[in-house]
């Protein structure tokens, strides 16, 4: 049973609009959620982090936001760039700085010029 | 630092084989993950460590796999025999625990992609 789902396998964006990615969780008992963001041929690299006791975390282009009640968080990147052409998988964390990192399948962006 | 480094990057090999993955993670950190990233299943945790200590190894898939830290700069996954279905991508990731007020960021390195015929 998937504890973190990503259910959009792809997402196609105009550049220069809003690219949203979303992901859901099965467990409330995650307390740091984690985007990465994987280009083919390279491992993935972390992007930006959310805590479960905040609700939006910003940085740069890039902004997380939680929906705890909803076990819903999502990725919003503005605006986009044809260089943010990537897979971005979500991962969840049940013991903060420690243990593993649950992911979900991923969602392919593409930004189009 | 060079980041994770992991070899080989591309094994080709024929069903029966035995396979080892090698993994150098990033000097100072204390965890090191071993995942596999196939298209049904995404990315799944194998094993990890800390210290150089399996803490879980019940992501591995069944007896023909097995991982070793034997220091705390290098690491092996090996399948042995392997077989078909152990086609994929396996990353190797390590990380340094943040305290108690971050998030456990995983540094990955860039795969080992096998093909098992």
């Amino acid at each position: 049973d998937q504890q973190v789902k990503q259910n959009s396998p792809s997402l196609s964006v105009q550049e220069g609009r809003i690219s949203i990615l979303n992901c859901d969780y099965t467990n409330s008992m995650f307390d740091y959620f984690l985007w990465y963001k994987k280009y083919p041929a390279e491992g993935p690299t972390f992007l930006i982090s959310i805590s479960s006791i905040k609700d939006k975390n910003e940085d740069g282009r890039f902004t997380v936001f939680l929906n705890k009640s909803a076990k819903h968080l999502s990725l919003h990147i503005v605006p986009s760039q044809p260089g943010d052409s990537a897979v971005y998988f979500c991962a969840a964390s049940g013991r903060g700085s420690q243990g593993n990192l649950i992911f979900g399948k991923g969602t392919k962006l593409s930004v189009k010029p | 630092d060079a980041g994770v480094i992991q070899s080989p990057r591309h094994e080709v090999t024929e069903m029966g084989q035995e396979v080892t993955l090698r993994c150098k993670p990033i000097s100072g950190h204390d965890y090191l993950f071993w995942y596999r990233q196939t298209m049904m299943r995404g990315l799944e945790l194998l094993i990890y460590f800390n210290n150089n200590v399996p803490i879980d190894d019940s992501g591995m898939p069944e007896d023909r796999f097995s991982a070793k830290m034997p220091n705390a700069s290098f690491s092996t996954l090996k399948i042995q025999p392997s077989e078909p279905r152990d086609s994929a991508v396996y990353f190797c990731a390590s990380s340094s625990p943040q305290g108690l007020s971050g998030a456990n960021v995983l540094t990955f390195g860039a795969g080992s992609r096998l093909t098992v015929l």
